[in-house]
């Protein structure tokens, strides 16, 4: 499976954007890149996911890096709820090896100032 | 509504008993899951079903057992329980094997004493 790289923590103020970084210069053709987050004392959330093109949902935005060795997921203005745990995470979709299988990483811890 | 829910939602118990930890989700999902965090917070899949078939098994002790009576339940059984049991046990589900969203419960807390 290939593996993530993301820094341990990040900090933020509030209503500021905040790009979380995430290296993945292993990633296969059939690679999809998944984030995930986990609130405190919760269990983890979906975020959003993509492939190759750049992808937005209400939640937040997903840069991918025209070689897919990279992606940043953009939160446009953090809130206090936005604190926690973010996972980037590759899923291969690839025939027998889509199973939704989810590996996690350590993730970024995210503190957002007031 | 609950989506995806989880009990009990904390479980203390001694070495060696016999407990388990129930999930149902209300989605209609064919799939459900189970995780594993342990104390550094390292998330790790256990088990998956698609419509009560094991797709995925990890390396996990055969202490372990998952049962699913039907596609909205997917429990978790755990013989001779011990020290290094103790984690928050996830449960999630997606629409299918695959699906691009997983929706987890609450998490329950298992402390082996």
């Amino acid at each position: 499976d290939a593996k993530t790289t993301q820094p341990n923590s990040m900090e933020s103020n509030e209503e500021e954007p905040v790009h979380l970084p995430c290296n993945h210069s292993t990633i296969s053709g059939t690679d999809y890149i998944h984030w995930y987050r986990q609130l405190p004392s919760q269990g983890p959330e979906y975020v959003i996911h993509g492939l190759t093109s750049n992808v937005n949902n209400r939640m937040a935005s997903l840069a991918i890096a025209e070689d897919r060795k990279s992606s940043t997921l953009i939160l446009h203005r953090a809130t206090l709820r936005d604190a926690a745990v973010y996972y980037c995470i590759l899923r291969d979709v690839g025939g027998s090896s889509n199973t939704g299988k989810l590996i996690f990483g350590q993730g970024t811890t995210l503190q957002v100032k007031p | 509504d609950t989506a995806v829910s989880q009990t009990p939602k904390y479980l203390v118990t001694q070495m060696g008993n016999d407990k388990s930890i129930k999930c149902e989700q209300n989605l209609g999902h064919d799939t459900m899951y189970w995780y594993k965090q342990d104390s550094k917070k390292f998330l790790k899949i256990m088990f998956s079903y698609n419509n009560k078939e094991l797709i995925i098994n990890e390396t996990v002790p055969n202490r372990f057992s998952p049962k699913s009576p039907d596609k909205a339940h997917l429990n978790l059984h755990i013989n001779s329980l011990e020290l290094g049991d103790s984690a928050v046990y996830f449960c999630a589900s997606s629409r299918r094997t695959g699906a691009n969203e997983q929706f987890f419960g609450p998490g329950t807390r298992l402390t082996v004493l």
